[in-house]
């Protein structure tokens, strides 16, 4: 069964404070991973997505990692700030088949403390 | 417009009765996504459209849940006889084409049952 599992559930820092999120998925045939931020009340925003030829992409304060052996991921955020206080979301996607179909994590909550 | 939208942000309806949630795509994006979101979950995937088509629509719950997408631009997913289950958030997205692009996603429609 395509899965995708995400971890911790939630998770406390102090701003300024640098924090890794981590994903492990059991989808086949993978096409690309992608982090989504969301915040409350809002839709999910893409961060980053990653095809299986990648290891790692950035954007800002955001790097995100793939090891496609071991089916995982990890979303590192540095310096975190109050404004990155959201759901943090691995969704990955799965190559042929019907397209579209994106599996989505349960996602992880970051609070962020001044 | 300038992102996908979605209407009406908050639909509360009673037990049995019918609702239509609809959703704007951004202009030119042939990939339509429809997915309902629990509190504390990750989207769950409803239905898929390419163009006019349900190219996937394997996670529909069942047959009181239809989508339609008549011209290739706004579609419109469509619950009968509403239930208390049913509610929750409803998250439309669209893409350019294939699910190796990246998915924008609306604000969400909030459906209360009561």
């Amino acid at each position: 069964k395509n899965q995708v599992e995400q971890s911790p559930q939630s998770l406390i820092i102090l701003e300024g404070k640098n924090c890794t999120l981590q994903c492990n998925y059991t989808v086949s045939p993978f096409s690309n991973l992608r982090w989504y931020k969301q915040d409350t009340g809002r839709g999910p925003v893409s961060l980053t997505i990653m095809t299986f030829s990648e290891n790692t992409k950035s954007n800002g304060r955001y790097t995100a990692t793939l090891d496609a052996d071991t089916k995982q991921s990890s979303l590192h955020i540095t310096a975190s700030q109050l404004s990155d206080s959201a759901s943090y979301i691995c969704v990955v996607s799965v190559s042929g088949g019907s397209q579209g179909n994106l599996i989505f994590g349960k996602g992880t909550k970051l609070s962020v403390k001044p | 417009g300038a992102g996908v939208s979605q209407t009406p942000s908050n639909k509360v309806t009673e037990k049995g009765k019918y609702v239509e949630l609809r959703c704007d795509p951004i202009s030119g994006h042939t990939a339509l996504y429809w997915y309902r979101q629990s509190l504390g979950q990750g989207p769950e995937f409803l239905i898929y459209f390419q163009g006019t088509g349900a190219a996937d629509d394997s996670g529909l719950p069942n047959d009181r849940f239809f989508a339609v997408r008549p011209e290739g631009s706004v579609s419109t997913l469509k619950i009968q006889r509403t239930e208390r289950g049913d509610s929750a958030v409803y998250l439309c997205a669209s893409s350019l084409s294939s699910m190796n692009t990246e998915a924008f996603f609306g604000q969400g429609t909030r459906l209360t049952v009561v």
